[in-house]
């Protein structure tokens, strides 16, 4: 079956622009996850939705970052005002749901700002 | 502070040999235990886990061992083989409710001929 999808899959824009990333999960899964990885980093979590709700933001670095799942599948990671540090590769995840730990990845969208 | 340690930024192993990658972690509120390997311009891929409950688990060439007391983990790779030349990256989940997995910075395997 088809795997996580990400799109765009590279995206530059300018410091102070409005992005949007997209995440299409694995058919069936509940859960989503959204992470920020840096080079020469692991991937640092962000989000996590369960369904449609966000369980767990703890991991968004400001006001800046905002995500949503409106009907528990497709969720979309939006940037407002976007700076030079907002660069890096943006992976989203997803798996069964609680209880099922194993999340699967997509290929992640490479975000410049410049 | 990093919860999960990865302290080797690269490892180089002959073709056929075995190749071992360490992972430590300080949470020990950490209940489950992932591995990752990762191409470049690639997504993570995953690999082998184990639960907190377990000490070891296996699955074809890879194999994790968990050391609690240790707060240590190892996965082998035996025989290693020129695809399994990417970055792996240990993760875990857990600590303290948290739901997203906190991961280590990767190892660098390069598998040589």
């Amino acid at each position: 079956g088809a795997g996580v999808s990400q799109t765009p899959s590279n995206k530059v824009t300018e410091k102070g622009k409005y992005v949007e990333l997209r995440c299409d999960p694995i058919s069936g899964h509940t859960a989503l996850y959204w992470y920020r990885q840096s080079l020469g980093q692991g991937p640092e979590f962000l989000i996590y939705f369960q369904g449609t709700g966000a369980a767990d933001d703890s991991g968004l670095p400001n006001d800046r970052f905002f995500a949503v799942r409106p009907e528990g599948s497709v969720s979309t990671l939006k940037i407002q005002r976007t700076e030079r540090g907002d660069s890096a590769v943006y992976l989203c995840a997803s798996s069964l749901g609680r209880g099922q730990e194993t999340q699967y990845f997509g290929p992640g969208t490479r975000l410049l700002v410049l | 502070d990093q919860q999960v340690k990865q302290n080797s930024p690269s490892l180089s192993v002959q073709e056929g040999r075995i190749s071992i990658l360490n992972c430590d972690y300080t949470n020990s509120m950490f209940d489950y235990f992932l591995w990752y390997k990762k191409y470049p311009a690639e997504g993570p891929t995953f690999l082998i886990s184990i639960s907190s409950i377990k000490d070891k688990n296996e699955d074809g060439r890879f194999t994790v061992f968990l050391n609690k007391s240790a707060k240590h983990l190892s996965l082998h790779i035996v025989p290693s083989q020129p695809g399994d030349s990417a970055v792996y990256f240990c993760a875990a989940k857990g600590g303290g409710g948290a739901d997203g997995l906190t991961f280590g910075k990767g190892t660098h395997l390069i598998i040589q001929p």
